[in-house]
């Protein structure tokens, strides 16, 4: 079954502890995206990467790194989470020009 | 402010009604998607529009692009209680260099039974 996957679901952590975000796709997608979602706000991206090695900023990219070393995998990492990180994230693949499939969320909370 | 912006920002209709969303966008784009999401948990895709494309069906869904108003809208005819959802348009900016989905802010639809 064509998916993407993220680990965990649910999340709650303390300010400062450094954290990581799976995400994986079995669809052989290009492209893979980091968003974050929040009341009032929509769907806001994080950062994202066309491919193996190539990454890039969205529009909010503060306080969150990612790593493509393999086509499958985009890890989301939080070095030093805050309390406004707080947030819905949802990542997703896709290949270029097509629709995006999105993983399940991740629900983070931190404290 | 967002490249794509929903209206109206919530809709409640009764079942069997149509529903109309409209999308309102800035700048030229390569499609337009529109997605769908229930409560807390993933977007899915429902139907994409390229730039070229005027008009686009898919079962109960209808979408229209009109690209010199920069607009599009979503139609769900005969509506049922399980299209209660949260919709959202995308526009599609990816160029050469670049992977720029943008969303918007969303339209929330409650169907009452």
């Amino acid at each position: 079954e064509a998916q993407v996957t993220q680990n965990p679901r649910y999340l709650i952590t303390v300010t400062g502890k450094k954290l990581t975000v799976t995400c994986s796709q079995n669809m052989n997608h290009e492209y893979m995206s980091w968003y974050r979602q929040d009341p009032g706000l929509g769907l806001r991206q994080i950062y994202y990467s066309m491919n193996v090695e190539v990454t890039d900023k969205g529009d909010v990219p503060e306080g969150y790194k990612v790593s493509r070393k393999e086509k499958r995998n985009f890890p989301l990492i939080l070095e030093s989470p805050s309390p406004n990180q707080t947030s819905l994230y949802f990542c997703a693949s896709r290949r270029n020009g097509g629709e995006q499939y999105f993983g399940p969320g991740t629900r983070l909370t931190v404290t | 402010s967002q490249q794509g912006e929903e209206d109206p920002q919530a809709l409640s209709i009764q079942e069997g009604e149509n529903a109309t969303m409209n999308c309102s966008y800035k700048t030229s784009i390569n499609n337009l998607q529109w997605y769908r999401q229930n409560s807390g948990r993933g977007l899915v895709h429902l139907i994409l529009i390229r730039s070229n494309e005027r008009e686009k069906h898919s079962g109960r869904l209808r979408v229209t692009l009109d690209t010199s108003k920069k607009s599009s809208s979503l139609l769900i005819t005969a509506s049922r209680a399980a299209d209660t959802a949260s919709y959202f348009c995308a526009t599609d900016l990816s160029n050469f260099g670049n992977e720029k989905l943008t969303f918007g802010t969303g339209t929330r639809l409650t169907i009452i039974p």
